[in-house]
């Protein structure tokens, strides 16, 4: 079924930058959509951004959208999200998902136990 | 305030049914996006229960079922157990907004 082991999450001030990575194990990396996902603590979902399996196609929220870079290595079966700028709101727990192997199928069948990201001064 | 609206809460005893319903708009659900659902159990990761309207992932019991009608979506869960107790989020695409989209989640109670 496969794994996502994920890494980077930390404490970082306002308007700092800070690197999620994401490791995936049991499965054909480079089949796949991957995504990531957050949630702020005790609230809801919200996804955040994703790319395709050779990084030609990518999309972001608008709540991120300039800030955040998503990447892929599929040598290494590994998804980045670079973050920049970050802001308080930014604040919540990030997940490595999986998605179906086509653009356009968009859910989320395999995450990663999630990294804690949080802004603060 | 969510695209996809869920109730905040709904309860059941033990062995009954419950239903979660997620209601969209023309944008997504109406528009003829798939929805999906997600449980997720205290303190884990969501786990996707049911993708394109009724169908379950391996490994996903039979009680969990789903279905879609109009603009709206439903999650059924039949003969409830205390392990289903947990929050469940239903998610879409919206064209308008051009995103994934989620509902607010629901937490289920078992009696």
């Amino acid at each position: 079924e496969g794994q996502l082991v994920q890494s980077g999450g930390d404490l970082v001030q306002p308007g700092k930058s800070l690197r999620l990575s994401c490791e995936a194990s049991g499965f054909t990396f480079d089949d796949f959509v991957f995504h990531w996902v957050r949630q702020v603590p005790g609230k809801g979902l919200e996804w955040v951004s994703g790319i395709n399996w050779n990084s030609g196609r990518v999309h972001y929220a608008d709540s991120v959208k300039g800030r955040f870079t998503i990447s892929r290595d599929n040598a290494k079966s590994s998804l980045h999200l670079q973050m920049s700028s970050l802001r308080l709101e930014d604040t919540a727990f990030y997940y490595c998902v999986k998605g179906p192997s086509n653009w356009g199928n968009w859910y989320f069948d395999l995450w990663g136990r999630g990294a804690l990201v949080t802004v603060s001064s | 305030q969510s695209v996809l609206t869920q109730p905040p809460s709904v309860s059941g005893a033990p062995g009954q049914r419950v239903t979660i319903s997620c209601t969209g708009s023309s944008s997504n659900i109406g528009g003829g996006y798939d929805v999906h659902w997600y449980q997720q159990l205290p303190g884990t990761a969501p786990k996707l229960i049911i993708y394109a309207q009724n169908n379950r992932p391996s490994g996903v019991p039979d009680r969990f079922s789903g279905s879609k009608s109009g603009t709206s979506a439903s999650l059924v869960i039949t003969g409830i157990q205390a392990e289903d107790e947990a929050d469940y989020y239903c998610q879409s695409y919206d064209r308008s907004l051009s995103d994934v989209i989620f509902g607010g989640g629901t937490r289920l109670t078992v009696l």
